[in-house]
């Protein structure tokens, strides 16, 4: 199978620009997780949804949010973009009990 | 969620194994041991995970303490490719939001 994909890779942004991330699970797999990684918070976690919805969220502000679609696939949105969101992107799917599996992120660069 | 403690930095010669540490005194029954590692900022690489027995697969040992307070990774053969960030996660089987400290930075030498 193949594994989770994750568009883009890179991308810069302004400051108070919005941004769209998209994630394609492993086939199969209905729980899509989205993680924001940074040098100074490590790993964080930003929400789960689970055949299209949100079933946990991290604690972020409300300009992180996200959506599934009926296939599984996965978007985050993040607006307003201030400097602090730069930041590797990680998406994770699973099965319904099973293991997370990762992308390969999006690092996004906001100046 | 339980916490986990790892040392920050190892080193390992090339061809011996590695052992990685994890530390978990307030896991409860229900949770499992997982373990993740992260090779230059890629996405983090599944490597093995355990409830109560020890566990192996073509990548890894985890060996569990009887009394489920620590744990360790074993890497039978380590080679320059497993240098990365390894991390311990404790995760409870209704809550799959993964809480991530900051992981032991394993690097293999030749």
């Amino acid at each position: 199978k193949a594994g989770v994909t994750q568009t883009p890779r890179y991308l810069i942004k302004t400051r108070g620009q919005q941004v769209t991330l998209s994630c394609s699970p492993i086939s199969g797999h209905r729980s899509v997780s989205w993680y924001q990684q940074t040098p100074g918070q490590g790993l964080q976690f930003l929400f789960e949804y689970f055949s299209e919805t949100q079933r946990n969220k991290g604690n972020f502000p409300g300009r992180f949010s996200g959506r599934q679609f009926s296939n599984s696939r996965s978007e985050m949105n993040v607006s307003t973009l201030e400097l602090g969101d730069s930041a590797l992107y990680l998406c994770a799917s699973r099965e319904s009990q099973e293991t997370q599996y990762f992308g390969p992120g999006t690092r996004l660069l906001v100046l | 969620d339980a916490k986990t403690t790892q040392p920050p930095s190892m080193d390992c010669a090339e061809g011996r194994a590695a052992n990685l540490p994890c530390n978990h005194s307030t896991i409860s029954g229900n949770e499992y041991v997982y373990w993740y590692r992260q090779i230059h900022s890629q996405g983090p690489q599944y490597i093995i995970h355990g409830l109560k027995n020890n566990e192996t697969n073509e990548m890894a040992s985890l060996i569990i303490t009887e009394d489920r307070k620590s744990s360790t990774l074993i890497l039978p053969h380590a080679t320059l490719r497993d240098t990365a960030v390894y991390y311990c996660i404790v995760r409870g089987d209704s809550n799959y939001q993964l809480i991530w400290g900051a992981g032991t930075k394993l690097i293999i030498k030749p």
